[in-house]
């Protein structure tokens, strides 16, 4: 297993422009979250999603969206880059609801200029 | 509300010495607690996590942490350190499913450690 990917590793945009970031599991989770690291701030929740066809808003959801449109995949688009956007994003899937760790993804490196 | 506290951004030590990282936390609910480990320019790897029973559990690569519940505290302990445990620890929280949180991870800022010859 591949366990959870993310595609692309490393990206620069200029302010204004779009992208969409893919996160993949292979291990047919049922959550996906998407996380951004930003130094001395730890891990902050943007969106998750407890099922295909199903997000909710996480703790800082704003300038982004998201859609779960196959189970395996967890998509996070910025529709317009903010600097302020720069950061290290995460993806995680958790299993059933009675196992709580999270598999992490190796991480999605955004500098916005 | 829940929150993480880690008391130290970083933690210097020398190779072989022994090491605690302090975590505090708030909720006002039972909660799961959890260490992560991210190595540089990696992601995070599940270290361990307390669920319940026992308070003081092991994990991987020698690390423990007790759950203490009056001081609300899971503190990350080692007896000798590596250099290869150099990296960057975090300690998170979750409330138990059945309260509605769909396991939401509160994670803490991290803490640093750097492990010297």
């Amino acid at each position: 297993n591949a366990g959870v990917t993310q595609t692309p590793k490393f990206r620069v945009l200029k302010t204004g422009q779009s992208m969409t970031l893919l996160c993949a599991q292979d291990m047919n989770h049922e959550y996906m979250y998407w996380y951004r690291q930003d130094p001395g701030m730890g891990l902050r929740l943007i969106h998750y999603s407890v099922g295909e066809g199903t997000t909710a808003k996480g703790e800082v959801p704003d300038g982004y969206n998201v859609s779960r449109l196959k189970k395996q995949n967890f998509l996070l688009g910025l529709e317009s880059a903010a600097p302020s956007q720069t950061s290290v994003y995460f993806c995680a899937s958790r299993p059933a609801r009675e196992t709580y760790e999270q598999y992490f993804g190796p991480g999605t490196r955004l500098t916005v200029t | 509300a829940q929150s993480v506290t880690q008391l130290d951004s970083q933690v210097p030590v020398f190779e072989e010495a022994p090491v605690e990282l302090r975590c505090n936390y708030s909720s006002s609910v039972s909660v799961y607690l959890f260490w992560y480990v991210q190595y540089p320019n990696q992601g995070l790897q599940l270290l361990l996590k307390y669920l319940s029973g026992s308070t003081l559990v092991k994990g991987i690569n020698g690390f423990e942490a007790e759950f203490n519940k009056s001081q609300t505290s899971f503190h990350l302990r080692k007896p000798s350190v590596h250099i290869s445990d150099t990296a960057e620890y975090f300690c998170a929280v979750s409330h138990s499913f059945l309260f509605g949180g769909y396991n939401k991870l509160i994670f803490g800022a991290g803490t640093r450690l750097a492990v010297h010859p």
